[in-house]
């Protein structure tokens, strides 16, 4: 079974332009969360969706971060524009979503360097 | 509300010497908790879980954590460390809908 494939691996941009990353989750996984985490620190959740409906996006800046998942199954989370201290890895995670515990499965991240 | 604390942000150990990475969390739920573990350039990988169910908990790669209630602890631990444990490993509690990471400790293993 394929795991949670993320693209791309690697992205350098210059501050002000625009990015995306693309997330496709573990087939019938309803359950698809985007984190961001900065250099010697953790994960942090940046939007959680069920199935295409966003139900987290507490953490998400709105002003320049927004992501899709429109029929529920891969999705991309795009900033525009950059600024520097967007460079970090950007995770993509999945999750069957029923029962407990809520067992999370991670692609490889991009890791964004924006110059 | 939810937190956790990773106590150590960096660990050293000698291979075939024990592995202690600590933990604690605070969390208004029943939490789950988790450890995960990174090695460079890869993805977050599930070492172990904890549901409520025994409170010693064993995982891959003879890795296992003991949930502590009264001292809210969920200390990682191994007897042995191989060379190939060195990564960053992360304590994670989950409840109520929201996932909190730990800051992470890196294990260091010497030859």
């Amino acid at each position: 079974e394929a795991g949670v494939v993320q693209s791309p691996r690697y992205k350098i941009i210059e501050k002000k332009q625009p990015v995306a990353f693309w997330c496709n989750p573990i087939s019938g996984h309803n359950t698809l969360y985007w984190y961001r985490q900065n250099l010697g620190q953790g994960p942090e959740l940046l939007i959680r969706y069920e199935n295409e409906e966003a139900v987290d996006d507490s953490q998400l800046p709105k002003d320049r971060f927004s992501a899709e998942r429109l029929k529920g199954v891969d999705s991309t989370l795009k900033i525009q524009p950059a600024e520097l201290g967007d460079s970090a890895v950007y995770l993509c995670a999945s999750s069957s979503g029923g029962g407990t515990p809520n067992i999370q499965y991670f692609g490889a991240g991009t890791r964004l360097s924006v110059l | 509300a939810q937190s956790v604390t990773q106590l150590d942000s960096h660990v050293s150990v000698s291979e075939g010497t024990p592995v202690l990475l600590r933990c604690n969390y605070s969390s208004s739920y029943s939490p789950s908790l988790f450890w995960y573990v990174q090695h460079p350039n890869k993805g977050l990988q599930l070492l172990l879980k904890y549901t409520s169910a025994a409170t010693l908990v064993k995982g891959i790669n003879g890795f296992e954590a003991e949930f502590k209630k009264s001292e809210t602890s969920f200390h990682l631990t191994k007897p042995s460390a191989h060379m190939s444990d060195a990564a960053e490993y992360f304590c994670v509690v989950s409840g109520g809908f929201k996932t909190i990471f730990g800051a992470g400790t890196r294990l260091f293993v010497k030859a």
